[in-house]
């Protein structure tokens, strides 16, 4: 079984430009996340989508960040403008309605660098 | 609002080691508790999940436990090994009405641990 898939792996950018992170869960999970991860912080729930529809996105910065699922399989995450302190991992990750427990699995995440 | 608190910050041990990391958290209505290990530069693999009407879950080397009432966890590690160092975080996922979760994750800010020959 192939796990959750993220591009890029790296990205950096001049703060005030835009970037956009992918993520593909694992087939037939219907809960996919987004996490950012500071550095030497655990990680911190920016958007959960239960299929294509928001669960929660209450920690999520609206004015600079956005984030689709279209047909409730792939997802997007989007910065823009960037800022400074917008460096950090971000993670995917996805569970299933058989994951017991409802675990989460996680993507190997895009380190981004805003200089 | 869920804190999630995990001590030591840091850990370095000689090989052969057993050790123990802590997990504490302030609300303790759970659904359940998940143990992950994280490679510098990677993602994050989950360990061993733990269930809130359970007490602990083994795998391998690794024990975790679990004490609901008092708010912590530990994971137990026999006989380290140099391949264990990696960051330890721990999470829970909150209880819903029902007793089903949906609800996020709350990280503790992780263990390093090095494990030196």
């Amino acid at each position: 079984e192939a796990g959750v898939a993220q591009s890029p792996r790296y990205k950096i950018i001049e703060k005030r430009q835009s970037v956009a992170f992918w993520c593909n869960p694992i087939s037939g999970h219907a809960t996919l996340y987004w996490y950012q991860q500071i550095l030497g912080q655990g990680p911190k729930l920016l958007i959960q989508f239960q299929n294509n529809g928001v669960v929660d996105d209450s920690q999520l910065p609206k004015d600079r960040f956005s984030a689709e699922r279209l047909k409730g399989v792939d997802s997007t995450l989007k910065i823009q403008p960037a800022k400074l302190e917008d460096s950090a991992v971000y993670l995917c990750a996805s569970s299933g309605l058989a994951s017991v427990g409802r675990e989460q699995f996680f993507g190997p995440g895009t380190r981004l660098t805003v200089l | 609002k869920q804190e999630v608190t995990q001590i030591p910050a840091a850990l370095s041990v000689p090989e052969g080691e057993n050790l123990v990391l802590n997990c504490s958290f302030t609300d303790s209505a759970i659904y359940n508790l998940q143990w992950f290990r994280q490679d510098p530069g990677k993602g994050l693999t989950s360990l061993l999940l733990i269930q809130s009407s359970q007490r602990e879950q083994t795998s391998g080397r690794l024990n975790a436990s679990l004490d609901k009432s008092s708010g912590r966890s530990t994971l137990y590690i026999a006989a380290s090994q140099p391949g264990d160092s990696a960051t330890y975080l721990c999470a829970v996922r909150p209880n819903n009405a029902g007793g089903t979760s949906y609800g996020k994750l709350t990280f503790g800010q992780g263990t390093i641990l090095t494990v030196h020959p």
